[in-house]
């Protein structure tokens, strides 16, 4: 199986930081990687795809990098909106897919 | 835009089957490069994911779940569904039905594209 491992698990931001969450994968899945947002009592959405690719109606402020293990998750300017848990998950293994265990940005 | 809604008993007492079904409006299960799929979550902890079913009926199980998982579909009714035997207190989760988008193109993959809104399954005596 793929593990996925994110850090930090939680960090604190203030509006207009620029945050970084970090995404690792246990063995080389390529650009196979997504990264979803979730705010807490709703379903997961999809900020990004194959590693890099906004998805439709993502605010640009969303960036996606990284390739093989390593990948990064950037929010340029945290809005207010922004603070949420933010999962990564892998699809080299399609079907079968996991996801990493989550990193809570929380506002400082 | 496809919209999907999970139902199903709220409580199911340990050692019982848990049965869920997903029912889709706005997109046909038997679209091509589409999968349908269950992932769960423990309260206040992360994703899990539990498995799918294809566009032509395939079914794909996490390992950790197999010996006990099953997903079907009726799509005459459009709609598909979970069955987890042999629950236990561990199985208590939010469980959430989604569109799986595959994109068979190297480097991009597939992703979840939509979700429901999800259900919360307390097993429990």
């Amino acid at each position: 199986d793929i593990q996925m491992t994110q850090s930090p698990s939680s960090l604190s931001a203030s509006v207009g930081d620029r945050v970084t969450i970090t995404c690792r994968a246990s063995q080389s899945i390529s650009t196979y990687l997504n990264w979803y947002q979730q705010k807490p009592g709703k379903a997961p959405t999809l900020l990004i795809y194959a590693a890099s690719t906004l998805q439709s109606g993502v605010p640009s402020r969303f960036s996606g990098s990284g390739s093989v293990t390593a990948f990064t998750l950037t929010i340029s300017s945290v809005q207010p909106e922004d603070f949420a848990t933010y999962y990564c998950q892998q699809s080299q293994s399609t079907p079968l897919y996991t996801f990493g265990q989550g990193t809570k940005l929380e506002i400082k | 835009q496809p919209q999907l809604q999970e139902s199903g008993p709220g409580r199911v007492k340990p050692s019982e089957t848990l049965s869920l079904t997903c029912t889709v409006s706005g997109g046909s299960l038997n679209r091509n490069n589409y999968f349908w799929g269950w992932i769960r979550q423990p309260p206040g902890k992360g994703l899990e994911w539990i498995g799918s079913i294809s566009y032509s009926g395939s079914t794909f199980y996490s390992p950790s779940l197999e010996s006990r998982v099953t997903i079907s579909e009726d799509t005459s009714k459009n709609q598909f569904s979970l069955k987890v035997r042999s629950v236990t207190a561990a199985d208590t989760a939010v469980y959430y039905c989604v569109r799986i988008r595959i994109i068979p193109i190297r480097g991009v993959g597939d992703h979840v594209d939509y979700w429901g809104q999800g259900t919360l399954v307390t097993v429990s005596s």
